[in-house]
C-alpha cells in the first residue's frame, strides 16, 4: 500500500531532551515536506526536500532540522525541544512539488502528536 | 500574513442539504488552489483542485467554484453525508510567476471544521 509513515505517533517530551520524528515513504516520491497544525494556524511548513540532499526552510523552521539522506526517509529533529512546539506534525510527500491533482498531490501521513512539557 | 484564510471555523449541516465551505486569499500568483479533507487521528487527504485559469471544477458530490476577481473560491459539497463531517483545508499553490524557488508552494488556510448531522 501507498503511504508515508511517521513515527512515533503521539510522544510526551520534556523541554531541552532531543528527540526525532521519523518519516518514510514507499511510493518514490523526490518530494517531502513537514508540517504542523496548530488551532487557527492551519497547516503551516517547517521544512521541505526536493531530492536527497537538498533540503529548504519552511515558513516555521526555527528550532527544528531535518536530513535527507535516502530518497524514502526525511526525519524530523528537534535538538532541544521547548513548550511552543507542542504542535501535530504531518509529513507528505509528492512525485514533485508542483504537484496539483490526481495522484501526484501531497501524501500525507497520520500525523505524530508532540507534547513538550 | 495569512495569505490564505478560511473565515469560519466550523460549519454544521444537515444530512442531504448543502456544504458550502469558503476560503479567500490575497496573493495574485497563486496559480492552483486545491482541498483537503481530514479525519481525526488520520492525514489530510486531497478532495479536489481548480486551476486559476477556470471558475468551476466539479467531481461528483464536489464542486469548487473559483472567483478570481473576488479573490474567492468555495467547495460545495451536494448532498451533503455524515461521512463528510471532517476538516477541510483550502489549500493555494505558487505559480511560476511567483519566481525562483517558491514555484509550487502551497499555503494552507486555517481550516473549517465541518459536522453533517443525521
Amino acid at each position: 500500500e501507498a503511504q508515508v509513515t511517521q513515527n512515533p505517533r503521539y510522544l510526551i517530551t520534556v523541554t531541552g531532551k532531543k528527540l526525532t520524528v521519523t518519516c518514510s515513504q514507499n511510493m518514490n516520491h523526490e518530494y517531502m515536506s513537514w508540517y504542523r497544525q496548530d488551532p487557527g494556524l492551519g497547516l503551516r511548513q517547517i521544512y521541505y526536500s526536493m531530492n536527497v540532499e537538498v533540503t529548504d526552510k519552511g515558513d516555521v523552521p526555527e528550532g527544528y532540522k531535518v536530513s535527507r539522506k535516502e530518497k524514502r526517509n526525511f526525519p524530523l529533529i528537534l535538538e532541544s525541544p521547548s513548550p511552543n512546539q507542542t504542535s501535530l506534525y504531518f509529513c507528505a510527500s509528492s512525485l514533485f512539488r508542483q504537484a496539483t491533482s490526481g495522484a501526484n498531490v501531497l501524501t500525507f501521513g497520520a500525523g505524530s502528536r508532540l507534547t513538550v512539557l | 500574513d495569512q495569505q490564505v484564510k478560511q473565515n469560519s471555523p466550523s460549519l454544521s449541516v444537515q444530512e442531504g442539504r448543502i456544504s458550502i465551505l469558503n476560503c479567500d486569499y490575497t496573493n495574485s500568483m497563486f496559480d492552483y488552489f486545491l482541498w483537503y479533507k481530514k479525519y481525526p487521528a488520520e492525514g489530510p487527504t486531497f478532495l479536489i483542485s481548480i486551476s486559476s485559469i477556470k471558475d468551476k471544477n466539479e467531481d461528483g458530490r464536489f464542486t469548487v467554484f473559483l472567483n478570481k476577481s473576488a479573490k474567492h473560491l468555495s467547495l460545495h459539497i451536494v448532498p451533503s453525508q455524515p461521512g463528510d463531517s471532517a476538516v477541510y483545508f483550502c489549500a493555494a499553490r505558487l505559480g511560476l510567476g511567483a519566481g525562483g524557488t517558491s514555484y509550487g508552494k502551497l499555503t494552507f488556510g486555517q481550516g473549517t471544521i465541518l459536522t453533517v448531522h443525521p
